[in-house]
């Protein structure tokens, strides 16, 4: 079964903090998000990439960064943290090139910047 | 751009009734759709999803007919049950690499 973690699960941060939020797979697919999820809003797209070395800019990348260092990690980094980031966040892996592309989450970050 | 409207906020039902939740879409060519469940505390998972016109997707008793002429790709269950109660996300596939994902739809079935 394909499996996506992330970590930590929980995370409380200072505003003007930086945060980093990482995420593994072990599915060996090329693809990986980031999203967060907001009442209202649904799953928003932040960052993405196509393998390692490669970041992409999603829907709302503003205020947030990514880094692919290798095909199982991706990481999420939010170099000044705002009350504004308090959401919960999904990493996701992808499995097929193109319109097919069927998404495997991990279970989540509920980050709270106070 | 591309993007999917679906049945907005929540939806309360009793056991053993009959479920629709609607999702239109709109979208240049020729985009897969999906529909995504999360239930409380977990990531969206998979559900099932479409490539064509007029093709069904299924599991775990629910159902959608991916339909161009309307542009639509609703989700249906005969008979919930309780154990069905979650998010629900319709989505699209482009010919980019980029998911589009509905605004979500909370449904609640009671015993």
């Amino acid at each position: 079964e394909a499996a996506v973690t992330q970590s930590p699960r929980n995370k409380v941060a200072v505003t003007g903090g930086k945060v980093t939020l990482s995420c593994n797979q072990t599915n060996n697919h090329n693809n990986m998000y980031w999203y967060r999820q907001d009442t209202g809003h649904g799953l928003r797209l932040i960052h993405y990439s196509y393998g390692a070395g490669s970041t992409e800019k999603g829907d709302i990348p503003d205020g947030y960064k990514a880094s692919r260092p290798s095909q199982e990690n991706f990481s999420l980094i939010l170099e000044l943290a705002t009350p504004s980031q308090t959401s919960v966040y999904f990493c996701a892996s992808g499995d097929a090139e193109g319109r097919y592309e069927r998404l495997f989450f991990g279970h989540g970050t509920k980050l709270s910047v106070l | 751009g591309d993007s999917v409207t679906q049945t907005e906020g929540q939806v309360a039902l009793s056991e053993e009734d009959f479920l629709t939740i609607h999702c239109n879409y709109s979208a240049s060519g020729y985009p897969a759709l999906f529909w995504y469940v999360q239930y409380p505390g977990e990531g969206p998972q998979f559900l099932f999803r479409a490539s064509r016109d007029k093709e069904k997707g299924s599991s775990r008793g629910f159902e959608a007919t991916y339909d161009k002429g309307t542009t639509s790709f609703h989700l249906r269950k005969a008979s919930v049950q309780e154990s069905d109660s979650a998010v629900y996300y319709c989505a699209l596939g482009p010919n980019t690499n980029k998911v589009v994902f509905g605004t979500g739809t909370r449904l609640q079935v009671l015993p």
